[in-house]
């Protein structure tokens, strides 16, 4: 069965630093999603990507963060300056259409660290 | 904006026992509706969703919720539960007043725990 992938599971970073969390969505999606869990928190929308552009983000999206599809397959989330405010697990999703009820396949998370 | 309440952040139950699980929404519109599950170390998988057709929506592994508009609620339950359901629950909306913003609105989750 198709699944989303996501690379590492686990980061580690220094203050400061940049981060790339990397995705692999299923292969006939055409959305693709960025959420995250700050420890003991909701799981947040960061972003949505359509037509290799950003379709909708939030206002947790700042400047620091960026995304990309470099290639045909992967998907990625960079942080440019990472905070210590940044620490949360990132889940990478896709659907294979725009609308309300299509299902997002997610997968299993990225849990970054920064100290 | 959408908002998601799921009332228990821990549920315990036994084996066997009954479960119900507990999702209320915020909209003036009836939304799109979700349930997700998460095993540990494994990425969030979709139980069941409520896309204004039937109201008793069915899903996985015995699973159903019901959609009341009056109580705003959409809460999850199984009639027996099994050791392999002990896992955390995700209740999300999808706000179709949002245009083509199809982002998910969840809630903070609740973990099953499954008493043998």
């Amino acid at each position: 069965e198709p699944e989303v992938t996501q690379t590492p599971s686990h980061q580690v970073t220094q203050m400061g630093q940049e981060v790339i969390l990397r995705c692999v969505p299923i292969s006939n999606h055409l959305y693709f999603y960025w959420y995250r869990q700050i420890l003991g928190q909701k799981v947040e929308f960061l972003v949505s990507f359509y037509n290799n552009e950003i379709s909708e983000k939030s206002e947790i999206f700042d400047d620091q963060f960026s995304v990309e599809r470099p290639d045909g397959s992967n998907f990625t989330l960079k942080i440019r300056s990472t905070k210590l405010e940044d620490s949360a697990m990132y889940f990478c999703a896709s659907s294979v259409g725009g609308s309300h009820y299509n299902e997002q396949f997610f997968g299993p998370g990225t849990r970054l660290t920064v100290l | 904006a959408q908002s998601v309440t799921q009332l228990g952040s821990h549920v315990s139950v036994s084996e066997g026992a009954l479960v119900l699980l507990r999702c209320n929404y915020s909209s003036s519109v009836p939304p799109y509706l979700f349930w997700y599950v998460q095993y540990p170390n494994q990425g969030l998988q979709l139980l069941l969703k409520y896309t204004s057709a039937a109201t008793l929506v069915k899903g996985i592994n015995g699973f159903e919720a019901e959609f009341k508009k009056s109580e705003t609620s959409f809460h999850l339950t199984k009639p027996s539960a099994h050791m392999s359901d002990a896992a955390e629950y995700f209740c999300a909306v999808s706000d179709p007043s949002g245009g083509s913003n199809y982002k998910l609105t969840f809630g903070k989750g609740t973990l099953l725990t499954v008493n043998p």
